[in-house]
């Protein structure tokens, strides 16, 4: 059963560190998003690709945080610099084309600024 | 603005006893919705979705939910609870009105089961 890849697992940093995390989506599937869920919450979206074109970022620290899908296929959520507050778990998820299709999370990355 | 609330951050039931969580939504369209199920340290697993056809929605694991517009819920249940149902559970409501679909989730139901 095809799955959304992420690495690494677990990331451990210091703050101002710069951090990156990366996704690979399922096969064929054209809309990719990164969650960030902060311990004892429900995952908030940071960022949805279609293809290549950011769909929305509106929750997106820009100051911060980066995100890009150069080829439409797999992506990279950076963080420079890191801060306390950005300890969390990265999801990334992906859907066939938005809408009502459902969206397979990956196992997500587990960062921890110290 | 769609949202989601989940009532009751923990709940705990005995093995074999009904599993009832709920979910209310706000939506100013007609809603899909899911509900996931997380294990400690994983990603998110998807149980059952509604996007608009049969009210009540079977899913895996013996998990089911119904959609009922009148009370703007959509509740998840199980009849009889096994200890490997402990988790947490998410309810979503996916953003139509944006024409973004993203997910916007409630903020989780941990389950409990006694043996």
């Amino acid at each position: 059963e095809a799955e959304v890849a992420q690495s690494p697992r677990y990331k451990i940093t210091e703050k101002s560190q710069a951090v990156a995390f990366w996704c690979d989506p399922i096969s064929g599937h054209a809309t990719l998003y990164w969650y960030r869920q902060i311990l004892g919450q429900g995952p908030e979206l940071l960022v949805q690709f279609q293809d290549e074109s950011v769909v929305d970022d509106s929750q997106l620290p820009k100051d911060r945080f980066s995100a890009e899908r150069l080829k439409g296929v797999d992506s990279t959520l950076k963080i420079q610099p890191a801060e306390l507050g950005d300890s969390a778990m990265y999801l990334c998820a992906s859907s066939l084309r938005g809408d009502a299709d459902t969206q397979y999370f990956g196992p997500g990355t587990r960062l921890t600024v110290l | 603005a769609q949202s989601v609330t989940q009532l009751g951050s923990h709940v705990s039931v005995s093995e074999g006893a009904l599993v009832l969580l709920r979910c209310n939504y706000s939506s100013s369209v007609p809603p899909y919705l899911f509900w996931y199920v997380q294990y400690p340290n994983q990603g998110l697993q998807l149980l059952l979705k509604y996007t608009s056809a049969a009210t009540l929605v079977k899913g895996i694991n013996g998990f089911e939910a119904e959609f009922k517009k009148s009370e703007t819920s959509f509740h998840l249940t199980k009849p009889s609870a096994h200890m490997s149902d402990a988790a947490e559970y998410f309810c979503a409501v996916s953003d139509r009105k944006t024409g973004t679909y993203k997910y916007i989730f409630g903020t989780g139901t941990r389950l409990k089961v006694l043996a």
